[in-house]
């Protein structure tokens, strides 16, 4: 069956990094555009990352552009998120997610997320 | 493109119809318009695609209807699992973007 498995999240400082992994299984991970998708503590969803399948085309939030990079592995069924510059603001729940085609599906498949909190 | 979702709280009893609304900004390219339901703790689930289509599994009690910039979705008869957060959610065109959410509470 379709999993996805976060982890990576944590406890971290404003300022500093922190990478996110998506370990995928159950589906042919290589064909499948990605999400990044996060939930401030109480609020609701917002969208901050796509990859195509390729990795040849992204795309992110203007709340987290030229701070966030997604990426994916897809030799190791993996994506992921690499955080810089983390601000108070990015403290939320992140989830990955998958979608059939780029920009024509919706989230079929999400993963249970992982939690990133910034604090001094 | 921004979605606006009323009401924010609905209060209903189980077995009474629910109908929640989802408004765009400007029209949702292809109807690319979905709806999510969301629980405590647990990742959401996708209910309806092409703001009309049952995802896998849903039951049929979950509808979905509208285009342009109205979509409406619609739970039949309330049923006990039924009471969660519902989002809406256009995914033809960048940024994809989510609406604020409306909670389906239990009167």
């Amino acid at each position: 069956q379709v999993q996805l498995v976060e982890s990576g999240g944590g406890v971290v400082q404003p300022g500093r990094s922190l990478r996110l992994s998506c370990a995928a299984s159950g589906f042919t991970f290589s064909t499948y555009t990605m999400h990044w998708v996060r939930q401030a503590p109480g609020k609701g969803l917002e969208w901050v990352a796509i990859i195509s399948y390729d990795e040849s085309h992204y795309s992110y939030a203007d709340s987290v552009k030229g701070r966030f990079t997604i990426s994916r592995d897809n030799s190791k069924n993996t994506l992921y998120l690499q955080m810089n510059s983390l601000r108070v603001e990015d403290t939320a729940v992140y989830y990955c997610a998958r979608d059939e085609q780029w920009l024509v599906a919706p989230f079929d498949y999400w993963g249970q997320g992982t939690l990133v909190t910034v604090s001094s | 493109i921004v979605l606006t979702q009323s009401p924010g709280t609905l209060s209903l009893s189980p077995g009474e119809r629910a109908t929640l609304s989802c408004r765009a900004s400007q029209s949702v390219s292809s109807s690319y318009l979905a709806w999510y339901q969301q629980k405590p703790g647990q990742a959401p689930r996708l209910l309806i695609y092409g703001a009309s289509s049952r995802a896998t599994g849903i039951p049929d009690r979950f509808s979905g209807s509208g285009s342009g910039t109205d979509f409406t979705l619609t739970i039949s008869r309330l049923e006990s699992e039924d009471f969660a957060v519902y989002y809406c959610q256009q995914y033809g065109s960048s940024p994809v973007t989510f609406g604020p959410g409306t909670q389906v509470d239990i009167k």
